[in-house]
């Protein structure tokens, strides 16, 4: 299996521009998790599916922000309109069951940059 | 609510010393609990995970973990550090029981030195 894919690897942008992040699971998990990672925050969980619908967004920072799965094999984040502050990396990691016994694996990530 | 509280932000060694890296959970159930490494410009992927079974967690690269109820501790070592254990370790912990995902500490850089 490739892994957890995801797409762009490097985004730069300018403030007010809309972003996309893509993110497409390990074939059959079931799950699907966001995050989002800085130097002042750490590593925080935006959001994630089960089977395709979202469980839990309590930590999307505001409106700005919108994660689809339109199907088990894709997922996207969205921010619209970007802000400076939301230079980050974020990683879609995926799993069999909610994470609570079986292992998260994690995409490579994109690093974004809104200038 | 579950949390872990990674001590040391920073933790730097000698190559060929001991490693140790401490991590302090907060759950009110029995808890799983797991390390994870980032290698620079990379994902977070799976050392080792406890979960409930041998208290004593053995992981790849010769990493382990002891899990210790009365201390709430789930502390990672390795008896020999190498150049390249070098890079960014998260503690997690997850509920046994219930719907909750992962909850991951702030993380501890370790660094290595020739």
């Amino acid at each position: 299996d490739a892994g957890v894919i995801q797409s762009p690897r490097h985004e730069v942008t300018e403030m007010g521009q809309e972003v996309t992040l893509r993110c497409k699971p390990i074939s059959g998990h079931d799950y699907l998790f966001w995050y989002r990672q800085t130097m002042m925050r750490g590593l925080e969980l935006l959001i994630y599916f089960n089977n395709n619908v979202p469980i839990d967004d309590s930590g999307m920072p505001e409106d700005r922000f919108s994660a689809k799965m339109p199907n088990a094999s894709f997922s996207t984040l969205k921010i619209q309109p970007s802000e400076p502050r939301d230079s980050a990396v974020y990683f879609c990691a995926s799993s069999w069951g909610r994470g609570g016994y079986n292992e998260q694996f994690f995409g490579p990530g994109t690093r974004l940059t809104v200038l | 609510a579950q949390s872990v509280t990674q001590l040391g932000s920073h933790v730097s060694v000698s190559e060929g010393a001991l490693v140790l890296l401490r991590c302090n959970y907060s759950s009110s159930v029995p808890p799983y609990l797991f390390w994870y490494v980032q290698y620079p410009n990379q994902g977070l992927q799976l050392l080792l995970k406890y979960t409930s079974a041998a208290t004593l967690v053995k992981g790849i690269n010769g990493f382990e973990a002891e899990f210790k109820k009365s201390e709430t501790s789930f502390h990672l070592t390795k008896p020999s550090a190498h150049m390249s254990d070098a890079a960014e370790y998260f503690c997690a912990v997850a509920r046994s029981s219930g719907n909750t995902p992962l909850v991951f500490g702030k993380g501890t850089r370790l660094s290595v030195i020739a």
